[in-house]
Parts: C-alpha cells; sequence; structure tokens
C-alpha cells in the first residue's frame, strides 16, 4: 500500500475553514484517495473519498492536485466537534480491503 | 438502531485468562474486520472475513483467533492473554469494491477498551 504523509498537528479557530493537507507522491493510477477521522474515545468514522475529481459532501471537500501526488480536505467551518485525528489513506481497487492507517493529523479547534 | 456494535465496551480481566469480544452490523455488509489501537493510538488491521470466508491474517499471535458465524457477526477469542494485549479493539464492516456493488467504505464500531492485569 502506497505511503502517506500528513502533518502531526493542525489548529483553527472556530467557524474558520480548515484545510489538511495530504502527500502521497507513490500513488498509482488505481488508487482512491480517502479520508476517515477519530473523534476522541470513538471508532474511526469515514468523512470522504475521491479519484481524480474534487469531491464534496455534507461534511467536507476533497481537493485533489491534478497530478493525484497530493490532497487537501477542507472543512468549511469547522466546529469544536470537528476536533480529531484525520486519516489520509490510499486504498486500490485490487487486493485485501484493509485500511493502512498512518499517524494522521491531530486537529484542534479553538473557541 | 447500531450499526456496528461491540460487547462488551470495556473488559478488565487478569493474564492469562480467555476473553471473547463480540461484534454485529446490521447494514448488510459482506465484509467484516477487526482493527488493533494500541496506546500509542496506531490503529493496525487484524482480520478480515467476507462471506464468513477469512480473507485478511495479519501477523498476530496464534491466541487470537476470530469466528464468523454468519455475515453480520464477527467474534474474537484470545486466549492466554497478556498485558500486551491491552488496546481498544474496533470492529468494522463494509461492502465489497465496486465491482461487487460496494465502495469499500468501513463502518467502524465504538471499539473495546481491554486492559489485561
Amino acid at each position: 500500500d502506497a505511503k502517506t504523509t500528513q502533518p502531526n498537528s493542525m489548529e483553527s479557530n472556530e467557524e474558520e475553514p480548515v484545510h489538511l493537507p495530504c502527500n502521497h507522491s507513490t500513488i498509482s493510477g488505481t488508487d482512491y484517495i480517502h479520508w476517515y477521522r477519530q473523534l476522541p474515545s470513538q471508532g474511526p468514522e469515514y468523512v470522504i473519498h475521491g479519484l481524480t475529481s474534487n469531491v464534496n459532501n455534507r461534511m467536507a471537500s476533497l481537493a485533489i492536485a491534478e497530478d493525484r501526488k497530493s490532497s487537501t480536505l477542507i472543512l468549511h467551518r469547522a466546529t469544536l466537534r470537528d476536533a480529531a485525528v484525520y486519516y489520509c489513506i490510499l486504498r486500490g481497487i485490487q487486493g485485501a480491503q484493509k485500511l493502512v492507517f498512518g499517524q494522521g493529523t491531530r486537529l484542534t479547534i479553538n473557541p | 438502531d447500531t450499526a456496528v456494535s461491540q460487547t462488551p465496551k470495556y473488559l478488565v480481566t487478569q493474564m492469562g485468562n480467555d476473553k471473547s469480544i463480540k461484534c454485529e452490523q446490521n447494514l448488510g455488509h459482506d465484509t467484516m474486520y477487526w482493527y488493533k489501537q494500541d496506546s500509542k493510538k496506531f490503529l493496525k488491521i487484524m482480520f478480515s472475513y467476507n462471506n464468513k470466508e477469512l480473507i485478511i491474517n495479519e501477523t498476530v499471535p496464534n491466541r487470537f483467533s476470530p469466528k464468523s458465524p454468519d455475515k453480520a457477526h464477527l467474534n474474537l477469542h484470545i486466549n492466554s492473554l497478556e498485558l500486551g494485549d491491552s488496546a481498544v479493539y474496533f470492529c468494522a464492516s463494509s461492502q465489497a469494491r465496486p465491482n461487487r456493488g460496494g465502495d469499500g467504505t468501513q463502518y467502524f464500531g465504538p471499539g473495546t477498551r481491554l486492559l489485561v492485569l
């Protein structure tokens, strides 16, 4: 599984946008970019995923670089409930379906 | 109407004991997983079952034995518990990949916090 690199931690203020970066320079053509988050004392939670085009859902937006070597998870208006560890994960369509978690980015939201 | 549930939520036991953790999903998914999150918060896959068949078996001691009686259940039995088994164990489920009608998104349970004394 290709590796991803994320900052260990980020901090933002409530009601401001947050941009969480992820580098994945060894991504293959069939790898999907998935984002999960883990709130304190809870299981991981799916956020969004994409392949080549930018994606939007009710939780967030995913901006994917043209060369696909990096992506950015965008929380448009952060709330205190968005404080969590955010994981950027690559998943291919072949082989096993496991998720390979890195250390993720711990996001702190200031009131 | 919990999607993925685990029992028990907390488990405190002595070294050497045998214990089981149960997982149930009501999402109609065909694939279930066990992950372990250690004290340093790293999440690692342990096992995965697809339609009751073991498809992923990472390097896990033989003391850990998963069992899937049907597609909706995946249990984890641990023999001869050791101090290093203390961790949070998460169950997850998904529907198989796009070529089988699913997108592979995994849904996680709330976790079972195991403490071995």
